[in-house]
């Protein structure tokens, strides 16, 4: 059973508009939150972050919100750029024994229209 | 700075056929994971390590082992190949902190045939 969910496979997007990716969780033991980048043939890079006792963390472009009692996640981007288009990941991790094992979501392939 | 690194970064087998997927990284991380990605199911976990000398199962740890030789190296072994193993490996290591991140390799693509 996935405990993290991705819904939207794929998301097209104009090249300046904002991108909203979205993630839900099935276990309310997640306390942290990451959204990964993948382009293809390279490994996944980390983009930014959030852990439970925040439900905002904005990083230049990059913005995550999380709405805990919804055990839903999501991260914007604006604006979209072309190097942006990629796969997204969303990942959680619980907290104490549970911290190290982190979970990924299936993905959502952005492709930013120029 | 070298990171996370993988090797091989190819590798093909005849069913049956026994390898293992060296990782290793250099940033002193406690933790580090074996994931797989295939199309369609994202990276999911196999084994992680918490700290040297320690393992745990992730999601789909059918048909695999795990080594953590020392703080550096944790390695990924297949002991009978089988075609539904083809994929492609991600190891990582995770950095401390609250949120801390994990540290991709580039990937080892294995393909069973």
């Amino acid at each position: 059973d996935q405990q993290v969910k991705q819904n939207s496979p794929s998301l097209s997007v104009q090249e300046g508009r904002i991108s909203i990716l979205n993630c839900d969780y099935t276990n309310s033991m997640f306390d942290y939150f990451l959204w990964y980048k993948k382009y293809p043939a390279e490994g996944p890079t980390f983009l930014i972050s959030i852990s439970s006792i925040k439900d905002k963390n904005e990083d230049g472009r990059f913005t995550v919100f999380l709405n805990k009692s919804a055990k839903h996640l999501s991260l914007h981007i604006v604006p979209s750029q072309p190097g942006d288009s990629a796969v997204y990941f969303c990942a959680a991790s619980g907290s104490g024994t549970s911290y190290d094992k982190v979970i990924f979501g299936p993905g959502t392939s952005l492709s930013v229209i120029p | 700075n070298a990171g996370v690194t993988q090797t091989p970064k190819f590798q093909v087998l005849k069913t049956g056929q026994s390898m293992t997927l060296q990782c290793a990284q250099d940033m002193n991380h406690n933790s580090m994971y074996w994931y797989r990605q295939d199309p369609g199911m994202g990276l999911r976990l196999i084994y992680y390590s918490a700290s040297e000398g320690t393992t745990d199962k992730g999601e789909v740890p059918n048909g695999y082992n795990v080594s953590r030789l020392n703080k550096r190296e944790f390695s990924l072994r297949l002991e009978s190949a089988a075609p539904s193993q083809t994929s492609v490996y991600f190891c990582a290591s995770r950095r401390q902190g609250m949120t801390g991140e994990l540290f991709f390799g580039e990937g080892s693509r294995l393909t069973v045939l």
